[in-house]
């Protein structure tokens, strides 16, 4: 079983819209969740980062937790053609050696129309 | 402020090269560093991590070693390339303070 899972699109919405992304992850120890913003052919860019459960807002972006259904969600209001990109959601995974690293889901690909 | 640092930018070697990226970090000292892979339709894959000079962690069997010859230096090198190692190559770091990682901008390998 994958450690997270987020459907990867792509999606495609008209410019002032709210855009949805949401990612699953498997195993409830897991406590520390993060959003990522990639353009296409650049490294990521981390957006938000949010620990247990509840909302973080920052600017338009909204990072949602759900630890009951094991469930994260990466709102964005608003939405701009500059917003379009690829938007990863990662979990904080230990490992061995005292570090720490992180298990990406697959990417959701946003389109933003103008 | 902190910056990362990698090069080349792209590269296209052919199979059975040897192969050498580069990448390093200004502005902190004792970072964490780590080098994944994003290869098209498999997502993001830790490949290295390192907490310190030459300590070295891999975390998939590979054709590929890194080494950290320097406390903000981390090198991925390979004898000989493969095919299958085609893909987009990133360098990240993070504080030993927190557990939020930093890309590098990556460098888009092609092996033909």
């Amino acid at each position: 079983q994958k450690e997270v899972e987020q459907d990867p699109g792509p999606l495609s919405v008209p410019e002032g819209a709210i855009v949805s992304l949401n990612c699953t992850y498997s195993n409830s120890a897991f406590q520390y969740f993060m959003w990522y913003r990639q353009y296409s052919r650049k490294g990521p860019e981390l957006l938000m980062y949010t620990y247990s459960s509840g909302n973080k807002e920052d600017g338009r972006f909204t990072a949602q937790v759900d630890k009951s259904s094991k469930y994260i969600s990466l709102f964005i209001r608003d939405s701009q053609p500059s917003d379009s990109a690829t938007y990863l959601c990662a979990i904080i995974v230990p490992l061995k050696s005292n570090d720490y690293k992180l298990s990406f889901g697959a990417g959701t690909t946003v389109t933003v129309r103008a | 402020s902190q910056t990362i640092h990698q090069w080349p930018a792209t590269l296209v070697q052919p199979v059975g090269s040897p192969l050498s990226l580069e990448c390093t970090v200004e502005g902190t000292s004792n970072p964490n560093l780590y080098w994944y892979r994003q290869a098209a339709g498999r997502g993001l894959q830790l490949l290295f991590y390192s907490v310190g000079i030459g300590q070295i962690s891999s975390e998939v069997p590979q054709n590929l070693s890194a080494s950290r010859p320097q406390d903000r230096q981390f090198i991925l090198s390979s004898k000989k390339l493969l095919l299958s190692d085609s893909g987009f190559y990133l360098c990240a770091w993070r504080s030993g303070y927190s557990y939020e990682q930093y890309f590098g901008p990556g460098t888009r390998l092609t092996v033909t």
